[in-house]
C-alpha cells in the first residue's frame, strides 16, 4: 500500500517556464517531507525539504509548498533550466518515529526543453 | 568529504545464485539504510541500521535477504538464493546521529542487480 503518490510519471516544460511537480500522501503522521532529484545511473540527491510546521520553503529557484489538510505537496522550479531534467522523487517521514525510514513516491521524470 | 559508496555498480546473476552488495556510508554517520527500486516503481525501504544494530527491518522482503553491519561501519546485503523478482536498483543511504538538526539521508549511486 503506497503511502506517497506521484501521479504524473512525466512532465515536459519549456526552458524559462515554471515546472510544478505534485505529490500526495495518505499518512497523517508524516511530518517531514523531502524532494530528491535523480540523474540516470546516479543515486538520488537531496534537493529541498519542509517540516509540517511550515507551508512553504524556498531555496533559490526551488520552492516546496505543503498543504496538510489536503495531504499534498508540490515542488515549483522557476525558471526551469535544461539541467533540471531528471527524475524527481517525493519522500515523507515521521520524524518522531525512531526508525525514520523514508517513504518515496514513484517519481516524476521532468524534461526541460531548451 | 567522500559520499556514500556502493559496490558493485551492477551485477548480473542467474536465478539461484548468491550476490552480496556492499555499502560504505559517509564516515561518522550512525544511520545506514537500504532501499530498493524495482523498475518504474517507488524507492522502497528495506532496513535501517543504527551503528551495528538493526533498528528496523520491516521492509526486508523475505529470509533470502540478509543484511549485516559488523563494527558499525560498512554494510553488506546478501541475497541467497536470488530470484527473478529481486532485480532492481539497490540504494544505500546514510545520515548522521538524530541529535543533529537534519533529516536528510545521503544516497549512494546504487547497485543495479539483474537476475536472469
Amino acid at each position: 500500500d503506497q503511502q506517497v503518490k506521484q501521479n504524473s510519471p512525466s512532465l515536459s516544460v519549456q526552458e524559462g517556464r515554471i515546472s510544478i511537480l505534485n505529490c500526495d500522501y495518505t499518512n497523517s503522521m508524516f511530518d517531514y517531507f523531502l524532494w530528491y532529484k535523480k540523474y540516470p545511473a546516479e543515486g538520488p540527491t537531496f534537493l529541498i525539504s519542509i517540516s509540517s510546521i511550515k507551508d512553504k520553503n524556498e531555496d533559490g529557484r526551488f520552492t516546496v509548498f505543503l498543504n496538510k489538510s489536503a495531504k499534498h505537496l508540490s515542488l515549483h522550479i522557476v525558471p526551469s533550466q535544461p539541467g533540471d531534467s531528471a527524475v524527481y522523487f517525493c519522500a515523507a517521514s515521521d520524524w518522531l518515529d525512531t526508525g525514520n525510514q523514508f517513504y518515496f513516491g514513484t517519481g516524476t521524470s521532468l524534461t526541460v526543453i531548451p | 568529504e567522500a559520499g556514500v559508496t556502493q559496490f558493485p555498480s551492477h551485477s548480473v546473476i542467474e536465478k539461484g545464485q548468491t550476490v552480496t552488495l556492499r555499502c560504505d556510508p559517509i564516515s561518522g554517520h550512525d544511520n545506514l539504510y537500504w532501499y530498493r527500486r524495482v523498475m518504474g516503481k517507488e524507492i522502497k525501504f528495506l532496513l535501517h541500521f543504527v551503528k551495528e544494530s538493526k533498528q528496523d527491518e520491516s521492509g526486508m522482503p523475505n529470509n533470502r535477504f540478509l543484511a549485516e553491519r559488523t563494527g558499525g561501519t560498512y554494510s553488506t546485503l546478501k541475497v541467497q538464493p536470488a530470484e527473478l523478482e529481486d532485480s532492481g536498483v539497490y540504494f544505500c543511504a546514510s545520515s548522521p546521529n538524530r541529535d543533529e538538526k537534519t533529516n536528510e539521508q545521503f544516497f549512494g549511486p546504487g547497485t543495479r542487480l539483474t537476475v536472469l
